[in-house]
């Protein structure tokens, strides 16, 4: 079991670019989140996703960032046209349970915007 | 919106000493959850008391809850170098239509060897 996977470990996109980051959940997780931390910050909620189903985006800038998580493959956090006050942490955690325990955290990709 | 609220924000003392950190939140909990993260890496789950506990121990690590406060404490005895780390405490939030984890802003601790 390797646990929650999250790559690319680091990330360097131009402004204006488009950053995808992949998250592969834990063997037997179907609960997907996705938490942003910035510098010297906790994390914040952006998503939660189960398979083929968004279930939560509250936390989630209404513009340029999408997530998904299909029926095959990881879940997906898409951010277009990336500024540079989109640099930050980005985290993934699974979860077998849909309440709040059980998170297995990922070591998170670091994207940075130049 | 936060739910945690660390102090302190940061924290420093020499190896062998105990550390003390504490976490307020505003609403209702089921239970709170303390986390660990190392410089540039994930987070790490050390322990969850629920809200019908009041203490509850793992190893060095002691943590209580008060629900008529509603602040919690984490106490790591006997510290070593390599407990320097992010601490955050992170509780239950039904928002947004789903119950999530929602995470204070942490207190950073440096034990000095």
């Amino acid at each position: 079991n390797a646990g929650v996977m999250q790559n690319p470990r680091h990330l360097v996109r131009r402004r204006g670019q488009e950053a995808r980051l992949r998250c592969s959940p834990m063997k037997g997780h179907s609960h997907v989140y996705w938490y942003r931390q910035l510098p010297e910050e906790g994390l914040k909620f952006m998503v939660y996703l189960q398979k083929e189903n968004i279930i939560d985006e509250s936390g989630m800038p209404k513009e340029r960032f999408s997530a998904e998580f299909p029926k095959e493959g990881p879940s997906i956090l898409r951010i277009q046209q990336v500024v540079r006050g989109d640099s930050a942490a980005y985290f993934c955690a699974s979860s077998p349970f849909k309440q709040s325990y059980g998170y297995t955290f990922g070591s998170g990709t670091r994207l940075t915007v130049v | 919106s936060q739910q945690g609220e660390e102090d302190p924000q940061a924290l420093s003392i020499q190896e062998g000493e105990n550390a003390t950190m504490n976490c307020s939140y505003k609403t209702s909990i089921n239970n709170l959850q303390w986390y660990r993260q190392n410089s540039g890496r994930g987070l790490v789950h050390l322990i969850l008391i629920r809200s019908n506990e009041r203490e509850k121990h793992s190893g060095r690590l002691r943590v209580t809850l008060d629900t008529s406060k509603k602040s919690s404490s984490l106490l790591i005895t006997a510290s070593r170098a390599a407990d320097t780390a992010s601490y955050f405490c992170a509780t239950d939030a039904y928002q947004g239509g789903s119950e999530k984890l929602v995470f204070g802003k942490g207190t950073k601790l440096t034990v000095n060897p």
